[in-house]
């Protein structure tokens, strides 16, 4: 059974506060891994793909490792916003460029001002 | 807007009843998902579409799922008989393959059987 874990569950910060969240997923056939933002009533929003072991990405204060070989990343947000309020998703695929995604539960993220 | 478009958003209904909903996803994506989300779960894959071929079935998909893509571009996916436990999210998204490998989503329809 192929599954992706995230954690925390939730994660309540003050304006401020740096925050990370983790994903683990099966290290085997792996293809890409995808971090979604999810906001109330809004699609979810694509934030990264990344595919290469060591792969490091950066969207303005959000930033993403990848370390296929052991199965996990790592999304970091810097100074949390209110507006940085979402669910964080993220989900592996594997096996070559179907896109079909197996995504975590989440990590529900408030940040209060 | 150009985005990936779900019709309802909302949809209400009786136990036993079908529903229908519709995807229009990015105009020149030729691949087309469905996901569902019930609480406190992340989306589970049901299906997906290369142009008008379906090309794979989750077993989450009993026999009174159908989904359908018949001209390649938009996408219905129908339920008959409705339960309780049908009441989710049901998502839709569209990616262009080859190309990127990033997959972009609708806002969804919530479904509620009551």
């Amino acid at each position: 059974i192929l599954n992706v874990e995230q954690s925390p569950q939730s994660l309540h910060v003050q304006e401020g506060d740096s925050t990370n969240f983790t994903c683990s997923f099966p290290s085997s056939n792996f293809y890409a891994l995808h971090w979604y933002r999810w906001e109330t009533a809004k699609s979810p929003e694509a934030l990264f793909v990344m595919t290469l072991n060591g792969d490091e990405k950066k969207k303005g204060r959000i930033s993403a490792t990848l370390n296929t070989k052991e199965g996990y990343s790592y999304l970091y947000i810097k100074g949390s916003q209110p507006e940085d309020s979402a669910t964080y998703l993220c989900a592996f695929s594997y096996g070559g460029a179907t896109n079909k995604l197996i995504f975590g539960t989440g990590t529900l993220l408030a940040v209060q001002p | 807007d150009t985005g990936v478009s779900q019709n309802p958003r909302h949809k209400i209904t009786k136990r036993g009843q079908n529903v229908t909903f519709r995807c229009d996803p990015i105009s020149e994506h030729n691949r087309l998902y469905w996901y569902r989300q019930t609480l406190g779960q992340g989306p589970e894959f049901l299906t997906y579409f290369q142009n008008e071929a379906q090309l794979e079935k989750s077993r989450l998909l009993s026999d009174r799922f159908s989904a359908e893509r018949p001209k390649g571009s938009f996408s219905t996916l129908e339920i008959q008989r409705t339960e309780q436990g049908d009441s989710a999210m049901y998502l839709c998204a569209s990616s262009l393959v080859p190309g990127t490998t990033e997959a972009f989503f609708g806002q969804g329809t919530r479904l509620t059987v009551v």
